[in-house]
């Protein structure tokens, strides 16, 4: 089946520790969102890619990078993480057209020591 | 003023119950309307989509959608316990923007 995979499922890692997670798509699609989700709180969208084109949300961290090297893998990197960077990471993919559904993966919950 | 507005709950509904949630938007030029249901530490998942006004079925979901009001509602009928989840409305106009999500709790 086509899908978003998110890896790993948990992460555990220590303060100021670089961290990435990963997530590739079988759907063929040409964007990629990256979101940190908090409690009882929206999704809120970090960046995305719209093939190799990389989109940057003014309020995201400089703390947090991306890298998609092909269509299929995409990259999250938090440099330095500190306590407040605790939360799920959302991966999710579209077909172009800004007005397609987002596909989202399994997500990966990030704690931090 | 937040873009996306969801009543946060929670909401409450016996079995077999019709249970309605809200949402409101502020941008008068969002296209493209979504509800994603997410289960307790899961992600997001489609549940329904809707791009033009009036309704939309898929078995026991209706999507609603009244642009003039800006306004989009989910009703779910015969409501099982299966159905507790946070849904979530996702806006868009270019970018998506999700709402913070109604708590659904169906009371066996």
């Amino acid at each position: 089946d086509a899908m978003v995979i998110q890896n790993p499922r948990y992460q555990v890692t220590q303060f100021g520790k670089p961290v990435t997670l990963s997530c590739s798509q079988t759907l063929n699609h040409n964007v990629m969102y990256w979101y940190q989700q908090k409690s009882s709180q929206a999704p809120k969208l970090l960046f995305h890619y719209y093939d190799k084109d990389f989109n940057n949300e003014a309020d995201t961290p400089d703390n947090f990078q991306s890298r998609r090297p092909n269509t299929s893998f995409c990259f999250l990197d938090i440099r330095s993480p500190g306590l407040g960077d605790a939360a799920m990471y959302l991966c999710a993919t579209s077909s172009v057209g800004g007005n397609q559904p987002q596909h989202f993966g399994d997500g990966t919950r990030l704690s931090i020591l | 003023q937040k873009e996306v507005e969801q009543n946060s709950g929670p909401l409450s509904v016996p079995e077999g119950a019709i249970a309605s949630l809200n949402c409101t938007y502020s941008d008068r030029g969002s296209q493209s309307f979504f509800w994603y249901r997410q289960y307790s530490g899961k992600s997001p998942e489609l549940i329904m989509s809707i791009y033009s006004n009036g309704d939309k079925e898929d078995g026991r979901f209706t999507a609603q959608l009244n642009k003039a009001s800006q306004y989009v509602s989910l009703l779910i009928r015969d409501s099982q316990p299966s159905d507790s989840a946070t849904y979530l409305c996702a806006v868009t106009q270019g970018d998506m923007r999700f709402g913070a999500g109604t708590r659904l709790t169906v009371k066996p």
